[in-house]
């Protein structure tokens, strides 16, 4: 296993709240990812960590922010949860170069 | 977004049949990556490759990186019913950001 934590595993919550998921590494790998992954559209990226601090979107960024304060945590926060951001949430991390990314066992998020 | 062409989208075949899948895009990668994902968890990686023309293996898994670099192979020899999950291919550019580009997944059913 990569040494990646997501939390929670599963999360039920109403339309308008704020969510905010976690995902935690013990690698000490200089990037990280947030995915979401539904039915008909594959993986597809959120956000995208390149170190404490820095971070910048991916191709569906819009309702979501992220932040991250430590090497090990990266965190991506619905400020305003929508039916729409229901979805399978994944985290993955890498070294950096050309080196893969492995992911977390992911977080199902149901917004009703 | 950027999906790659990923076929077969699902097969069915019998415990022993060897299996084959590809990826093809219309862009150049630097690396190619071939994922499982089982039920409930999240996408774990099987090969990795990083040379046009590279052919690379995993146990009863062979993976090709094509040499015009848009395309790579999957095949899977003597499958067995644990090799049941959805199988993803990724590229990647590399460079600053590592950021992948998903296929569109395909689902292999195994019957012992």
């Amino acid at each position: 296993d990569a040494g990646i934590t997501q939390s929670p595993r599963h999360k039920v919550t109403e339309t308008g709240t704020p969510v905010t998921l976690r995902c935690h590494q013990t690698e000490n790998h200089r990037y990280m990812y947030w995915y979401r992954q539904d039915p008909g559209h594959g993986l597809r990226l959120i956000h995208y960590s390149y170190g404490v601090k820095d971070t910048d979107k991916g191709e569906v960024s819009d309702g979501y922010s992220v932040s991250r304060s430590k090497t090990e945590d990266f965190l991506l926060t619905l400020e305003s949860a929508t039916s729409s951001q229901t979805s399978v949430y994944f985290c993955a991390i890498s070294a950096g170069g050309y080196q893969p990314q492995h992911f977390g066992d992911g977080t199902r998020l149901s917004i009703l | 977004g950027q999906q790659l062409n990923q076929s077969p989208q699902s097969m069915f075949i019998q415990e022993g049949e060897d299996v084959s899948m590809n990826c093809t895009s219309s862009s150049i990668f630097n690396t190619w990556l071939w994922y499982k994902q089982d039920p409930g968890e999240g996408p774990v990686l099987l090969i990795a490759l990083y040379k046009a023309g590279e052919l690379t293996s995993n146990g009863r898994l062979t993976a090709q990186f094509g040499i015009t670099r848009k395309d790579s192979f999957l095949n899977i020899s003597a499958s067995i019913p644990s090799d049941v999950g959805i199988y993803f291919c990724a590229g990647q550019y590399g460079g600053a950001t590592n950021k992948l580009i998903f296929g569109t997944g395909t689902l292999l059913a195994v019957q012992p």
